[in-house]
């Protein structure tokens, strides 16, 4: 079946370092890929995605790329800041009739 | 903007208490979704509903069930709540776009039964 498999957290980082967050998937066809984070007392909201392979999603500073090579659509951001602390959900949707597939989650801490 | 709005925010139960968690969303929205999220385990689909009267069971329905009465409405009860069902409840939301959908999540309830 669908899963989806983020990197272990927590993750510390000083202001304006650069943040990755890997997300690799298993998935049957060709899925679409979704960042979502949950910033503290809220629910989930959509940060970006893509639909198709070498789709790059990208909003509020943040991008992640379609890798359909290597099964992946890590997160990045050149220059994190404190608003960025949250929780970061990778997931996946592989059929119009398919549920969202979600990863673990990753909190991100950013320290001034 | 699309609300998705959870009735409460904190709820304190006690074992073998009936509890309802309401959810409304007022963007027409066709699905809607109950997940619980806890540390380490992530979201867990419960059950989701794509229209009226229609409840499908996710990856961990046992001890719960739904009511969809009306559009906007969809409604989480735990018949007989047990402490391992103390968990962070999110409801959600969303249109019919196939590959595109998008998830609208409210607040969460934050449940403890003690």
């Amino acid at each position: 079946g669908d899963s989806v498999t983020q990197m272990e957290g927590p993750v510390t980082l000083s202001e304006e370092a650069f943040l990755t967050i890997n997300c690799t998937y298993t998935a049957t066809g060709y899925p679409s890929l979704f960042w979502y984070v949950q910033y503290p007392g809220e629910g989930l909201q959509l940060l970006l995605k893509a639909t198709k392979a070498d789709d790059k999603g990208s909003n509020k500073g943040f991008e992640a790329t379609y890798r359909k090579e290597t099964t992946s659509f890590h997160l990045e951001k050149g220059s994190v800041q404190v608003s960025d602390s949250a929780v970061y959900f990778c997931a996946l949707k592989s059929g119009a009739n398919s549920k969202l597939t979600f990863g673990k989650g990753i909190t991100l801490s950013v320290r001034p | 903007d699309v609300k998705v709005t959870q009735s409460s925010r904190y709820l304190v139960k006690r074992t073998g208490e009936k509890v309802f968690l309401e959810c409304v969303q007022d963007m027409d929205h066709e699905n809607m979704f109950w997940y619980r999220q806890d540390p380490g385990l992530g979201l867990r689909l419960i059950y989701f509903s794509y229209d009226v009267k229609m409840k499908e069971k996710g990856d961990i329905p046992e001890g719960y069930s739904v009511s969809r009465e009306k559009k906007e409405r969809f409604s989480l009860i735990l018949e007989s709540a047990s402490t391992n069902q103390t968990s962070m409840y999110l409801c959600a939301s969303s249109t019919r776009q196939g590959l595109r959908e998008k998830l609208f999540f409210g607040s969460g309830t934050q449940l403890s039964v003690l």
